[in-house]
């Protein structure tokens, strides 16, 4: 299994708290994403890393905030939780892909589930 | 952009049965194509992949799944599943394009197999 340790792996707050989401990879991938899923609505890109201190917003990036100061650690950060943002947030890594090549795989960690009351 | 649709939310099946879950895709570029599963309250694991060549492609545990670009659909098929086959299974798209092999995902489909 590839080295990825997501913590929490639960957590319940209140609304209007600050929360950090941790993401961890012993692979030394470039990549580094953070997903949300919901039902129904599969996995969404919240944000996504291409190098330390390189993040970009994906397509529910609102609410969240992401830091990368460290190739092994990605950071998701809900500045104030909202209930919904209850959800389950999986981290995954990917190295880079040239096009063409036949390594193309993401490997996801176990998730965090996260409830705001 | 890219978008997945997975047809079937919930596939209720037998033991033994063969199996079917359909996924079509939308893409204003050419994509790499994977079906993932998730078995309860664990993360995503891959499947199986097509990034070129055959189009009939075979992953692990016995799935096989089948890109058709005419019809833009990559159905995921069994001949015969297992109890233990009971899991979410999530299609996925990434834009060849993308150097980062972000994933564009369905909606999941709950396969449910039944003794």
């Amino acid at each position: 299994d590839a080295g990825i340790t997501q913590s929490p792996r639960h957590k319940v707050t209140e609304t209007g708290t600050p929360v950090t989401l941790r993401c961890h990879q012993t692979e030394n991938h470039r990549y580094m994403y953070w997903y949300r899923q919901d039902p129904g609505h599969g996995l969404r890109l919240i944000h996504y890393s291409y190098g330390v201190k390189d993040t970009d917003k994906g397509e529910v990036s609102d609410g969240y905030s992401v830091s990368r100061s460290k190739t092994e650690d990605f950071l998701l950060t809900l500045e104030s939780a909202t209930s919904s943002q209850t959800s389950v947030y999986f981290c995954a890594i990917s190295e880079v892909i040239p096009i063409g090549t036949v390594n193309t795989e993401a490997f996801f960690g176990q998730g965090t589930r996260l409830t705001v009351v | 952009a890219q978008s997945v649709t997975q047809l079937d939310s919930q596939v209720p099946v037998f033991e033994e049965a063969p199996v079917e879950l359909r996924c079509n895709y939308s893409s204003s570029v050419s994509v790499y194509l994977f079906w993932y599963v998730q078995y309860p309250n664990q993360g995503l694991q891959l499947l199986l992949k097509y990034l070129s060549g055959s189009t009939l492609v075979k992953g692990i545990n016995g799935f096989e799944a089948e890109f058709n670009k005419s019809q833009t659909s990559f159905h995921l098929r069994k001949p015969s599943v297992h109890i233990s086959d009971t899991a979410e299974y999530f299609c996925a798209v990434s834009g060849i394009d993308n150097a980062g092999n972000m994933l564009t995902f369905g909606g999941g489909t709950r396969l449910m197999v039944k003794p």
